[in-house]
């Protein structure tokens, strides 16, 4: 199957920070999203975006999908922002119609 | 919108038996499927559904049944746990089986003793 490969792997930043995560993939891709499983284990959606970039608030993404990678942008970090951030993926033509999640970038925000 | 719901939130069971984890979607969406959460293995996916009437095995299907006799619900049922179905369970739906944003529900967490 496809690989995704997110780097760092974990990241510790005092609030008010900003920081980039990044997702690799090794083919291409018809969904790219962006989730956050917080402290209580939810999955929360942060964005749907096979190309192009989005932004949300002090979140932001890119995906450049020629290049098969995408950036996951947060700004002014608060501690709420804690957890972690996954890349998910899903190959044109999928019959399983699976996501493919890389193993997550846990953030960590201090006060 | 609820969204996608699921219950129970957690879940202890003796292993051989049984239950049935339920999942709903109020969103009309064809595709729903069953992810499975453990620690250095990330989600897999057990069964899936591209409609009322349709499923079919994901990856890890050993050990689940499912069945959707609606668009809206789609239960996961373990026959007999076994300790090696301790884990935390994930419903997910989506419009379409492909290029749509998949919404996942808060999870069940489940202990088999």
């Amino acid at each position: 199957g496809i690989q995704v490969e997110q780097s760092p792997p974990d990241l510790i930043l005092q609030e008010g920070a900003n920081s980039t995560l990044r997702c690799n993939f090794s083919d291409s891709v018809n969904n790219l999203q962006w989730f956050h499983q917080n402290p209580w284990g939810q999955l929360i959606n942060l964005f749907y975006i096979p190309s192009g970039t989005k932004q949300n608030g002090r979140l932001s993404a890119t995906t450049v999908a020629t290049e098969r990678y995408s950036l996951l942008y947060i700004s002014s970090s608060q501690t709420t922002d804690s957890g972690v951030y996954f890349c998910a993926v899903q190959t044109r033509g999928s019959t399983l119609g699976r996501l493919y999640f890389g193993r997550g970038t846990q953030l960590t925000v201090w006060p | 919108n609820a969204g996608v719901t699921q219950t129970p939130k957690f879940q202890v069971l003796k292993t051989g038996q049984s239950m049935t984890l339920q999942c709903a979607q109020d969103m009309n969406h064809e595709y729903m499927s069953w992810y499975r959460q453990d620690p250095g293995m990330g989600l897999r996916l057990i069964h899936y559904s591209v409609g009322a009437g349709i499923t079919d095995q994901g990856e890890v299907p050993n050990g689940y049944n499912v069945s959707r006799s609606t668009t809206e619900d789609f239960p996961l049922r373990l026959l007999s746990a076994a300790p090696s179905q301790t884990s935390v369970y994930f419903c997910a739906s989506s419009l379409r089986r492909g290029g749509d944003t998949q919404y996942f529900g808060p999870g069940t967490r489940l202990t088999v003793l």
